[in-house]
């Protein structure tokens, strides 16, 4: 059964700490594996796509990285503005059963003081 | 703003009712999907429609239902409400590859 795991649930940092946070996946043939942002009360915000082990993006403060069984999302330098909960999903390689459905994490709820 | 646009943003009703969630995709985009977000279940998918056909299913209640329509909008029926159904319900679309997300309805149950 395809899985996620996100760790840790909760991260507090001072602005200026950089960090990570870690996605654990296990999937029958990876598509994809993304990653959103969430604010309260809000839809999942697109952030990156990885498609192979190796793969790096990035966009402003945020760096995103995949190996062969689980991803991180760097944070240099975060500001309050940062906070938010950090989801990551897999897709499978598309079946006609399967779709392209994700299947998300339970997600690393961020908060960074000032 | 994702493009992805869904109707009513909150919802409250009783035990027994029944409501529809509509969604319409992002230009273009011939997949959505809709997910339900609770806060201990997390996001967990359940069900894919592809250019009016179903394609996937998750963990969609028998009491759950939905449809996509020929101009690609999408309604989720949701029948004989339950207090453990009020969530966050969202709808996604895809062209290829990643899914953008609209804004949620939220759905309470009294």
């Amino acid at each position: 059964e395809d899985q996620v795991t996100q760790s840790p649930e909760a991260l507090r940092l001072q602005e200026g700490e950089s960090s990570s946070l870690n996605c654990s996946y296990t999937v029958s043939g990876l598509r994809g594996l993304f990653w959103y942002r969430q604010d309260p009360g809000k839809g999942p915000e697109f952030l990156f796509t990885l498609y192979s082990a190796g793969e790096e993006k990035e966009k402003e403060r945020l760096k995103a990285t995949l190996t062969k069984k689980e991803s991180f999302l760097h944070i240099t330098a975060p500001k309050p503005e940062d906070s938010a909960t950090y989801l990551c999903a897999v897709q499978a390689r598309w079946s006609y059963n399967q779709g392209g459905k994700l299947i998300f994490g339970q997600g690393t709820e961020l908060s960074v003081k000032p | 703003d994702s493009g992805v646009t869904q109707t009513p943003k909150h919802l409250i009703t009783a035990t027994g009712q029944r409501v529809t969630l509509r969604c319409s995709p992002r230009s273009g985009d011939l997949s959505v999907y809709w997910y339900q977000q609770s806060l201990d279940q997390g996001l967990q998918f359940l069900i894919q429609y592809y250019n009016g056909e179903e394609r996937a299913k998750g963990n969609i209640l028998e009491r759950f239902s939905a449809q996509q329509f020929p101009d690609l909008h999408s309604e989720l029926n949701l029948s004989s409400l339950e207090l453990g159904d009020s969530a966050l319900y969202f709808c996604a679309s895809s062209g290829s590859g990643e899914l953008f997300f609209g804004e949620g309805s939220r759905l309470t149950v009294l």
